[in-house]
């Protein structure tokens, strides 16, 4: 799993609540991603970011949120306006644009059950 | 449209056969592919890559991979597989002009199992 953690590993939340998984990597990574992985459907991606303090949305961004106020941390927020949040979650890093062909690196996953 | 098919969601082999998992993609222009490997409730790790060259590439534990541009395909292939591949595997694909991101598209994974 690299130098990329997230926290917690398991998460439990009651409808109607925001949380807020963590992501934090210290491999000097530009580029920071959140993806969401549901059986049979691969990963999906929910937020990139390229560079500090900007962010763009990927496919299903619909209820979520995050920032990217620091190089190594890239939280996302999983809000009540997201219907269906019981998934897998896994955060990556790669390094930034002007390496395009480098891998990304994942952490170990948090693993979200709405209650 | 962009996009990876992996056509199998799960692949049975013996130990100690050759194994193959299938990867096809469509994109535009000249693709970077990627393989990465997943066992349960952890992420995924890196296995190998193709960005030019040779189109037979070589990674980790073994595995290798075979680029063919006429076919698009990218299949994973290992000659003697062990009880311990077992996992899901997944072909992932970023343009080689992607613009200004470095994003991936996954395909949907094949769940490879080694019997003993």
């Amino acid at each position: 799993d690299g130098g990329i953690t997230q926290s917690p590993k398991y998460l439990f939340r009651k409808e109607g609540q925001n949380v807020t998984l963590s992501c934090e990597q210290n491999l000097n990574h530009d580029a920071m991603y959140w993806y969401r992985q549901d059986p049979g459907q691969g990963l999906r991606l929910i937020y990139y970011s390229q560079i500090v303090n900007d962010f763009q949305k990927g496919d299903i961004a619909e209820g979520y949120s995050v920032s990217r106020e620091k190089k190594e941390s890239f939280p996302l927020t999983v809000t009540s306006a997201q219907k269906n949040p019981t998934a897998f979650y896994l955060c990556a890093s790669s390094m930034g644009r002007e390496s395009p062909y480098n891998e990304q690196f994942f952490g170990p996953g948090t693993r979200l059950t709405v209650l | 449209a962009q996009s990876v098919a992996q056509p199998e969601d799960q692949v049975n082999v013996a130990e100690g056969n050759p194994l193959t998992v299938k990867c096809t993609y469509s994109v535009s222009g000249n693709p970077y592919l990627f393989w990465y490997v997943q066992y349960p409730n952890r992420g995924l790790q890196f296995l190998l890559k193709y960005i030019t060259g040779d189109n037979l590439v070589k990674g980790s534990y073994g595995f290798e991979a075979e680029f063919n541009k006429s076919q698009t395909s990218f299949h994973l292939k290992k000659p003697s597989a062990l009880v311990s591949d077992s996992a899901l595997y997944f072909c992932a694909v970023r343009p080689s002009y992607g613009g200004a991101t470095n994003k991936l598209i996954f395909g949907t994974g094949t769940l490879l199992a080694v019997q003993p």
